[in-house]
């Protein structure tokens, strides 16, 4: 099962700021969190990823709580081609080591 | 351009019948995996491969094969023994297995079996 818990969709104005929250309240120490987004019927595009430092990148920003069990992504300005399900993901060790095991994500809706 | 090819993109197979899905890269990476999707789901690990030659079941590799001869390359053979094979297939590829680096995905096959 996915370590995560995210809201099943989100709606966002064109050029407002999309947050996106993820629960991973069992994480470990040294487990990552990773996110992906995936448009309708192509394969997931990796976004973001951090350990426990605030993140940014050309695409999003990635904000981490003090004690590690949720993250925040933020779209600063989001627009029509953000539309996607987005999915939070805490790298696994173990068995299947470094496996992303994916949820179901959260689908954005950006609107106009 | 470097990145990760899936071919086909659309797949049909008649039932009963095994079929393969490619997947290359050219990214030089040592890691390779297989997921499979179903409509409204999440990806669900098949198979991944650490290195040349070696591989390892996901959480749903019943009815799965693969192979890792070359390092840029990891196909998946659907057998007939896969009950509910219709679905769409993702392959990905990163540097290695530690938690901290990223993978990147192929543009998927979709499977439909007729």
């Amino acid at each position: 099962d996915a370590k995560t818990t995210q809201p099943p969709s989100m709606d966002c104005a064109e050029g407002r700021a999309a947050n996106l929250p993820c629960n991973h309240s069992t994480i470990s120490g040294n487990e990552y969190v990773y996110w992906y987004r995936q448009i309708h019927s192509q394969g997931p595009q990796y976004i973001i990823h951090g350990l426990k430092n605030n993140e940014t990148n050309e695409m999003a920003s990635l904000i981490i709580t003090e004690d590690r069990k949720s993250s925040t992504l933020i779209l600063p300005h989001a627009t029509l081609r953000d539309t996607a399900v987005y999915y939070c993901i805490v790298r696994v060790y173990g068995g299947s080591q470094g496996n992303l095991i994916f949820g179901k994500g959260t689908k954005l809706s950006v609107k106009p | 351009d470097g990145g990760i090819t899936q071919s086909p993109k659309y797949l049909f197979r008649k039932e009963g019948q095994n079929v393969t899905l490619s997947c290359e890269q050219n990214l030089n990476h040592d890691a390779m995996y297989w997921y499979r999707q179903d409509p409204g789901q999440g990806l669900r690990l098949i198979y991944y491969s650490q290195i040349v030659n070696d591989f390892q079941k996901g959480d749903i590799a019943e009815g799965y094969s693969v192979s890792r001869e070359k390092k840029e390359s990891f196909p998946l053979t659907v057998t007939s023994a896969q009950k509910n094979p219709t679905a769409f297939y993702l392959c990905a590829s990163s540097i290695g297995t530690g938690w901290n680096t990223e993978a990147f995905f192929g543009q998927g096959t979709r499977l439909t079996v007729v």
